[in-house]
């Protein structure tokens, strides 16, 4: 079956460590995006990406990292110096950049700082 | 700027009533509307979607959602609520110009059912 998987759901990490957070499609999608979700704070987009080797920082990019070596993954590092990093993360696809098409989410990964 | 707007945070109506959720957009251009809905740790599932068209869009589940260009609504609606509705929902507008393919968020309404 197509679609986006999340790895791991669960995270926990130390003050202080970066942790990377696996994203992988099989839609044959080109563009990519991670969200972060705090309660009551709706989806911020962190980075997108609509092709690969390339991508544009989101609303709160601060702290967050990401590549795009392959066209089907796309993952997520989470440095040090992201100040309050515990959120859960999502992680979407669309079909083609610049075409009408909704977004496709992952089930997400809950990291918690320790 | 595009903007999403979602009044209600949180909703609560008794299984078998109907259910309306608001939605309130602000975009330059014709616009393009979704609603998600999210269970409780889980990603986003994909309702409805409006391009263009017939402005009542039928979705899963049994929602639909009319969109009011006048009014710059896009609100959701199901004639009779099920346990299995308690989530949130996420009302969201497709960006234009550069960062076509993207989309706005709405900060969500938290329903719950009462039995």
């Amino acid at each position: 079956d197509g679609g986006i998987t999340q790895s791991p759901k669960y995270l926990f990490r130390k003050e202080g460590q970066n942790v990377t957070l696996s994203c992988e499609q099989n839609l044959n999608h080109d563009a990519m995006y991670w969200y972060r979700q705090d309660p009551g704070q709706g989806l911020r987009l962190i980075y997108y990406s609509q092709i690969v080797n390339d991508f544009q920082k989101g609303d709160i990019a601060e702290g967050y990292s990401v590549s795009r070596e392959k066209k089907e993954s796309f993952p997520l590092t989470v440095t040090s110096a992201q100040k309050n990093p515990t959120a859960f993360y999502l992680c979407a696809s669309h079909g083609l950049a610049g075409v009408r098409s909704e977004q496709f989410f992952g089930p997400g990964t809950r990291l918690t700082v320790l | 700027a595009q903007s999403v707007t979602q009044p209600d945070i949180h909703i609560t109506v008794s299984e078998g009533a109907s259910l309306e959720l608001r939605c309130n957009y602000s975009y330059g251009a014709t616009p393009y509307l979704f609603w998600y809905v999210q269970s409780p740790g889980q990603g986003l599932q994909l309702l409805l979607k409006y391009f263009s068209g017939d402005t009542l869009v039928q979705g899963i589940k049994g929602f639909e959602a009319e969109f009011k260009r006048s009014q710059s609504s896009f609100n959701l609606r199901k004639p009779s609520v099920h346990w299995s509705d308690a989530a949130e929902y996420f009302c969201a507008v497709g960006a234009y110009g550069g960062s076509q393919g993207n989309l706005i968020f709405g900060k969500g309404t938290k329903l719950s059912v009462k039995p």
